[in-house]
């Protein structure tokens, strides 16, 4: 299967550092990366649609200024948490799309700020 | 009204059983229908994708698809204690506009296999 991996694989920070996060599908080509939040015994959410070399599609509530995507190659997106505060604190998992519609998720990240 | 709806869990089953996860969704024009499994602490992976009415099997694994009634179901046989997880049902939803899609997910069951 497609393979993506993540970067680091956890995090922690102080509160207002920024936090930079990459994603890269390592033996396919992404067009559409997906960058997702899951809290604890909760379900994933949704953050952002990213395809290369356009703007991110944000989800309603998620602020694009604090969380900054960018997907400058088919094979890497970033996302930067900008000025992190405690309740950043979380899992982010991105995905890259495959053939019909399919997902393949990274590792995630695990990013505690402090 | 949630767009894809699970039962929650846990489901516990006992080992060699079969389990059996449930899932609803709302958009009628959805096409592509996905399972994942995720354990705790990890992120998701992909176990079958069913595009078409009826069932699909790989392995212990067989997913059932019914349009008509917006219902997917996956069957797992012969249940291992290593595949007590969270299963997520995930549906996509095609914007014919852009051509783009996002997944929307279940909020998952968890499964409990006893040994």
């Amino acid at each position: 299967g497609a393979v993506v991996s993540q970067h680091p694989s956890w995090v922690i920070c102080k509160s207002g550092t920024s936090v930079k996060i990459e994603c890269r599908s390592l033996d396919f080509q992404a067009t559409t990366m997906f960058w997702y939040r899951q809290f604890p015994k909760q379900s994933l959410m949704l953050m952002a649609t990213s395809n290369e070399g356009s703007k991110a599609t944000y989800e309603q509530g998620v602020e694009k200024d604090k969380f900054l995507i960018n997907h400058a190659s088919l094979t890497l997106s970033t996302l930067t948490v900008t000025s992190a505060h405690p309740e950043d604190s979380s899992f982010y998992i991105c995905s890259g799309s495959g053939p019909r519609e399919t997902q393949y998720f990274g590792p995630g990240t695990r990013l505690l700020v402090l | 009204q949630k767009e894809v709806e699970q039962n929650s869990g846990p489901l516990s089953v006992p080992e060699g059983a079969i389990a059996s996860l449930n899932c609803t969704y709302s958009d009628r024009g959805s096409q592509s229908f996905f399972w994942y499994r995720q354990y705790s602490g990890k992120s998701p992976e992909l176990i079958m994708s069913i595009y078409s009415n009826g069932d699909k099997e790989d392995g212990r694994f067989t997913a059932q698809l019914n349009k008509a009634s917006q219902y997917v179901s996956l069957l797992i046989r012969d249940s291992q204690p290593s595949d007590s997880a969270t299963y997520l049902c995930a549906v996509d939803l095609i914007f014919p506009d852009t051509g783009g899609f996002k997944t929307i997910f279940g909020a998952g069951t968890r499964l409990f296999v006893k040994a």
